[in-house]
């Protein structure tokens, strides 16, 4: 069972359109981050969300952290090739003194020319 | 380049051997997280290690072992191979352990078992 589910798994659309990822869960984080990979290589940090309610933008990426710290969102405005890629979120859960950070299953995101 | 170097790349092996995984953390990282990637587990949490002491264990088999060194790299050390064990290993290394310190993966050791 993954503690974090991630929506849509896979997901093909057009240069230029709009899309929305989401990512849900039962439990409480105390932070959430998106990666992005690309085949051959590992996990790339995009963002990390930290507040309840927190809305953060890294160009034509908009990533918003659930009110309740269990779910999150990235919006992709005008989507370009170069965003193709599987995302994946992950949750930090407190373990004493270390993190451990726990994935969800990725979406995989392909944006035709 | 995110500055972390997993060898081998490639690793290919017979059921009931034993392989070992390196890795080396950027430099002046101290902590190495070890991860498994499957296609129907998807990114799953192995071991952490923090300037050589273990910090905190996930989902990592009674056949699989790590270990930090005094020079911050790391092993992954996996023994009698299955074939469920086929997929992509990364380790992924930070300065801290808090969540401020962002992780930084290398590019994976892709591990199949025939």
């Amino acid at each position: 069972t993954q503690l974090l589910e991630q929506s849509p798994q896979f997901l093909s659309i057009q240069e230029g359109e709009n899309l929305t990822v989401y990512c849900n869960s039962s439990s409480v984080f105390s932070s959430l981050q998106w990666y992005r990979q690309e085949p051959g290589e590992g996990p790339v940090l995009l963002v990390t969300v930290v507040t309840g309610g927190e809305v953060k933008k890294l160009k034509r990426l908009t990533f918003q952290f659930g009110d309740a710290r269990k779910d999150s969102s990235l919006h992709i405005t005008a989507a370009q090739p170069g965003d193709t890629g599987l995302y994946l979120c992950a949750g930090q859960i407190s373990s004493g003194s270390a993190r451990q950070l726990t994935f969800g299953s990725g979406t995989q995101l392909t944006v035709l020319p | 380049d995110s500055g972390v170097t997993q060898t081998p790349k490639h690793l290919i092996t017979a059921t009931g051997q034993r392989v070992t995984l390196r890795c080396s953390p950027r430099s002046g990282d101290l902590s190495v997280y070890w991860y498994q990637q499957s296609l129907d587990q998807g990114l799953q949490f192995l071991i952490h290690y923090y300037n050589g002491e273990e910090r905190a264990k996930g989902n990592i088999l009674e056949r699989f072992s790590a270990q930090q060194f005094p020079d911050l790299h790391s092993e992954l050390n996996l023994s009698s191979l299955e074939l469920g064990d086929s997929a992509l290993y990364f380790c992924a290394s930070s300065v801290r352990t808090g969540f401020n310190s962002p992780l930084h993966f290398g590019n994976g050791t892709r591990l199949t078992v025939t």
